[in-house]
């Protein structure tokens, strides 16, 4: 299994530009988190899907993020317009619930997003 | 709502030395809890985790954590440490029964290891 994919790994950006930031999940998970990791505020879950169905957002700091999940095995948050304080590592995890075995969540490795 | 406390910020320790890395949660239900590590540049992986029976969980490279319920506490422990486990730790929950759920994370108790 390749384990949680995302892209792209690092990405710089101009103030004001829109960023695109993509996850795939592990095959057969059926739900996939957004965080944000930042030295001030450390991990904070950003939004939430389960089977593809977006469950809270309330994480989403403000109006000019979105995340969409249009199949099982792909999601996207998209920051428009980027601003230098969304400056921040960005990671995806999926998790699967199987009768009594909860695993966790497996995390992708990340984008580094630096707006400048 | 649910909440991780995590109180050491910073632990500075020699190799060979003693670790116990403290959690509080708070949370009335059943809960299901983590350890996660993150070494530098990486991302997070899955130390330990509790979901149900013995207290005492036991995990990757040596390191275990004990449920404490009447404290509200998931305590990470490991005998000796080595220099390669500098990382960032975190203790994590969320609620039982689902996996699905949201998992709250606490803000890391970053672990430095001297040679």
């Amino acid at each position: 299994d390749a384990g949680v994919i995302q892209s792209p790994r690092h990405e710089v950006t101009e103030m004001g530009q829109e960023v695109t930031l993509r996850c795939k999940p592990i095959s057969g998970h059926n739900s996939l988190f957004w965080y944000r990791q930042t030295i001030m505020r450390g991990l904070e879950l950003l939004i939430y899907f389960n089977n593809n169905v977006p469950i809270d957002d309330s994480g989403m700091p403000e109006d000019r993020f979105s995340a969409k999940m249009p199949n099982a095995s792909f999601s996207t948050l998209k920051i428009q317009p980027s601003e230098p304080r969304d400056s921040a590592v960005y990671f995806c995890a999926s998790s699967l619930k199987t009768g009594g075995q909860l695993g966790g969540y497996t995390f992708g490795s990340g984008t580094r997003l630096t707006v400048v | 709502a649910q909440s991780v406390s995590q109180h050491n910020h910073h632990v500075i320790l020699s190799e060979a030395a003693s670790l116990e890395l403290g959690c509080n949660y708070s949370y009335g239900g059943t809960v299901n809890l983590f350890w996660y590590v993150q070494y530098p540049g990486q991302h997070l992986q899955l130390l330990l985790k509790y979901f149900s029976g013995d207290p005492l969980v036991k995990g990757i490279k040596g390191f275990e954590a004990e449920f404490i319920k009447s404290k509200f506490s998931f305590n990470l422990r490991k005998p000796s440490v080595q220099w390669s486990d500098t990382a960032e730790y975190f203790c994590a929950v969320n609620e039982g029964y689902s996996s699905a759920s949201k998992i709250i994370f606490g803000s890391g108790t970053r672990l430095s290891i001297r040679p």
